[in-house]
C-alpha cells in the first residue's frame, strides 16, 4: 500500500517552455502532497505543500507564479514549471501523506527535468 | 544554523564493518524523526522511523536523543548493497511561518567496499 506515482520520469525541454509533472497516490487518498526539488549532491528542498481543494503553501524563495501547483483531487497533484530555464534543471520529487499512518511521507519516483 | 545537519561523508567502509551516522536538529518542538535511504538518481525510501526508546530492524538500529537533539543510525555487518546516501528527516512545526513539514538533512554518503 501507500504507492505514489509520478510522471513523466524524465523530460528534456527547450528554454522558455512549460512542463507539467503529475503526482498520483495510487491506493490511498492524500489530502496533502509535497513537492521537493533536489540539485546534485544536495538535499531535498521543500518547494511547496499542496492541499486538496485549496491553494498551495510555498516555501520562502519559491516563486508561486513560476511553479504552479494544482491539487484538484485527493489523488492527484500537478506541478507546472512555467517558462523553464536551464537553472530549473533538477530532480523534482513529490510525496504524499496518508493521515492514518501519521507523519510518514511516501515518495514518488521523481522527475528529472533538463532544460536546454 | 541549519535546521537539520548531517556529515556529508563519504564514509568508505569495508564489508562487514559497523558504521554509525549522526544527525542534529535545531527545532526542539520536532515531533517525528526518520531515516531515509536514497540511491543515486532515485527517490528516498523510508528506512525506519526513530522513536525515543530506540528501535532496531535487523542490522539497523536507530536512536533518538531529545535532550541533545540528535538522532543516530547504526548499521552492523555492512553489505555492499548498503552503499547509498542516508538522509535523516525531522517533522515538526517550522520555526517561522507556522505549518508542519518534513525537513531533510543533506545526507551522508556511505560506500561499502570489498
Amino acid at each position: 500500500g501507500a504507492v505514489v506515482s509520478q510522471h513523466p520520469s524524465w523530460v528534456i525541454c527547450k528554454s522558455g517552455t512549460s512542463v507539467k509533472i503529475e503526482c498520483r497516490s495510487l491506493d490511498f487518498q492524500a489530502t496533502t502532497m509535497f513537492w521537493y526539488r533536489q540539485f546534485p549532491k544536495q538535499s531535498l528542498m521543500l518547494m511547496a505543500t499542496s492541499n486538496e481543494g485549496s491553494k498551495a503553501t510555498y516555501e520562502q524563495g519559491v516563486e508561486k507564479d513560476k511553479f504552479l501547483i494544482n491539487h484538484a483531487s485527493l489523488t492527484l497533484s500537478t506541478l507546472t514549471v512555467t517558462s523553464a530555464h536551464p537553472e530549473d534543471s533538477s530532480f523534482y520529487i513529490c510525496s504524499a501523506r496518508e493521515p492514518r499512518l501519521g507523519y510518514e511521507q511516501f515518495f514518488g519516483p521523481g522527475t528529472r527535468l533538463t532544460v536546454l | 544554523r541549519k535546521e537539520v545537519e548531517q556529515d556529508p561523508g563519504p564514509f568508505n567502509v569495508p564489508e562487514g564493518a559497523t558504521v554509525a551516522f549522526n544527525c542534529t536538529y535545531s527545532n526542539s518542538a520536532s515531533q517525528s524523526f526518520f531515516w531515509y535511504r536514497q540511491d543515486c538518481r532515485k527517490e528516498p525510501k523510508l528506512l525506519m522511523s526513530v522513536y525515543s526508546s530506540g528501535n532496531e530492524d535487523g542490522r539497523f538500529t536507530a536512536q533518538l536523543n531529545r535532550a541533545s537533539q540528535y538522532i543516530s543510525l547504526l548499521i552492523r555487518d555492512s553489505k555492499l548493497s548498503d552503499s547509498a546516501t542516508y538522509l535523516c528527516a525531522v517533522n515538526g512545526y517550522i520555526l517561522t511561518g507556522g505549518g508542519n513539514k518534513l525537513t531533510f538533512g543533506t545526507g551522508t554518503q556511505l560506500k561499502v567496499e570489498l
